[in-house]
């Protein structure tokens, strides 16, 4: 089954405690994104990569970590978590080769609190 | 800048039908998307459109275009309680795999 995962869903840490989400693909997808999502803010890209050793900044970087050394993957690092960071995650990917919709494909996301 | 809005909330009864509405301000916008979030899940694509489109139907849904205003419209016929989630409005240009999201709308279907 064509299908993003995300690793954990659920996560409770404290202040600078370093993480990592974990998000991969079966697609074969080269375009993949993290997002996160707070009420009354919708979807904020954090960082994206447009192919293997290929990242780049989102609209909302700060404090976030990302790396793209196989096709499949694409980890989000949280290097020193603060509650600012505490969101709903979801990664996605995508291939603007393929039949033209760009129709990008969602985890399930994670959510994280840090206390 | 790029930027998309919609309204937040829309209530509505069953049977009856749903409109969401959505404004872009990218006239280079080349596919505009619905997606929908049910309660604890990931989004899923609903339907798109190109932007050399009017309109769209697919079953019970039908997506108009309004290019000259740049306003995007989702309509959800016989509005179900299993159509309560959020819908998000979204823009991307031909050969970008950027999407742009609005803040999107949250439909409550009341029985």
């Amino acid at each position: 089954e064509a299908q993003v995962t995300q690793n954990p869903r659920y996560l409770i840490t404290v202040t600078g405690k370093k993480l990592t989400v974990t998000c991969s693909q079966n697609m074969n997808h080269e375009y993949m994104s993290w997002y996160r999502q707070d009420p009354g803010l919708g979807l904020r890209q954090i960082y994206y990569s447009m192919n293997v050793e290929a990242t780049d900044k989102g609209d909302v970087p700060e404090g976030y970590k990302v790396s793209r050394k196989e096709k499949r993957n694409f980890p989000l690092i949280l290097e020193s978590p603060s509650p600012n960071q505490t969101s709903l995650y979801f990664c996605a990917s995508s291939d603007p080769r393929g039949q033209g919709t760009n129709e990008q494909f969602f985890g399930p996301g994670t959510r994280l609190t840090v206390l | 800048g790029e930027d998309v809005e919609q309204s937040l909330f829309l209530s509505v009864r069953e049977g009856d039908s749903s409109v969401i509405n959505c404004t872009y301000t990218d006239s280079s916008s080349t596919y505009l998307y619905w997606y929908k979030q049910e309660p604890g899940a990931g989004l899923q694509l609903l339907t798109y459109i190109f932007s050399n489109m009017d309109m769209k139907q697919d079953q019970r849904l039908t997506v108009l275009l309004n290019k000259k205003d740049k306003h995007l419209s989702l309509r959800i016929a016989d509005t179900q309680t299993g159509d309560s989630a959020i819908y998000f409005c979204a823009e991307s240009i031909l050969g970008y795999s950027t999407l742009t999201f609005g803040k999107g709308t949250m439909l409550l279907v009341s029985p």
